[in-house]
C-alpha cells in the first residue's frame, strides 16, 4: 500500500523568510510522481510543483522548490522569500500509475508579517 | 482557477433528505473525480470517471451515488446521510486519469 506522511500538522515562518515543508511517502514502485497542492483559505486547491521520479533533477517553481532523495522516499518542499499569499494549507501527493492519488493529511502554514 | 466550478458552495441537510452536488470543468479534461476532505485526515478518493465511464470506486457506501452524463459534468447524488458525512467534497478534473489534478473550491455539506 501506498502511504504519505507529512509529520509537521503547523507551521509558521516570517514574511520574506524560507521555510522547509517535509513529506515522506512509501512505496514499492519505482516510477512515480510527486506533487505539493496548497489549498488557501478559500479551499481552492492548486497545484504548486510536480516531480517525476525518474528525474534526477529537481523541480523548482519560481520560489517553489523541492528537494527530491528516492533513495530516502522525501520529497520537501522549499518556500523562499515567503510572502503573505503563500499562507495556506499544503498537501503532498503520490501517485504511481493508474488513477489512485494518495495525499497526506497536511501542513498548515502560516506567514506572520 | 474558474476551470473547475461546484454548486452548491455550502449545503446543509437532514438525514432523510436528497440533495445533489455538482460540478462542472471548462478546461476540455477526459477525468474527473470526487474526493471527500475531513479535518486531520487525508483526503479520500471517492470516484474516478474516464471519458464518462465510471473507473474507480473506493468502497464508498451506497448513499452516495455519482453520474458523469458528459465529460464536462459531474454530479454526486446524496440520500439518507449520516452526521460522519460531514465534510468538504472536492471535484477535480484532469486530462488522462493520474495526470496533474485540477480541483474545484468543494462542497461544505453538514448533515444534521
Amino acid at each position: 500500500a501506498q502511504t504519505v506522511t507529512q509529520s509537521q500538522p503547523e507551521m509558521s515562518v516570517q514574511e520574506a523568510e524560507t521555510v522547509t515543508l517535509s513529506c515522506t511517502y512509501d512505496t514499492s514502485e519505482n516510477n512515480y510522481y510527486l506533487f505539493w497542492y496548497k489549498q488557501p483559505p478559500s479551499r481552492q486547491m492548486i497545484l504548486v510543483i510536480r516531480q517525476e521520479a525518474y528525474k534526477q533533477q529537481n523541480a523548482t517553481e519560481n520560489r517553489f522548490s523541492v528537494n527530491f532523495q528516492k533513495a530516502a522516499k522525501s520529497f520537501s518542499l522549499k518556500i523562499s522569500d515567503s510572502q503573505l499569499g503563500d499562507t495556506a494549507m499544503y498537501f503532498c501527493a503520490f501517485r504511481y500509475t493508474g488513477n489512485q492519488f494518495y495525499f497526506g493529511t497536511g501542513t498548515s502554514l502560516t506567514v506572520i508579517p | 482557477e474558474t476551470g473547475v466550478t461546484q454548486t452548491p458552495r455550502h449545503l446543509v441537510m437532514g438525514m432523510t433528505n436528497k440533495k445533489s452536488l455538482k460540478c462542472e470543468q471548462h478546461l476540455g479534461h477526459n477525468a474527473m473525480y470526487w474526493y471527500k476532505q475531513s479535518a486531520k485526515k487525508p483526503l479520500e478518493l471517492m470516484f474516478v470517471y474516464s471519458l464518462e465511464e465510471r473507473v474507480e470506486n473506493n468502497s464508498v457506501p451506497s448513499r452516495f451515488s455519482p453520474e458523469c452524463p458528459n465529460s464536462s459534468h459531474l454530479f454526486l447524488h446524496l440520500h439518507t446521510l449520516q452526521p460522519e458525512d460531514s465534510a468538504l467534497y472536492l471535484c477535480a478534473s484532469s486530462q488522462d486519469t493520474g495526470d496533474e489534478q485540477y480541483f474545484g473550491p468543494g462542497t461544505r455539506l453538514t448533515v444534521t
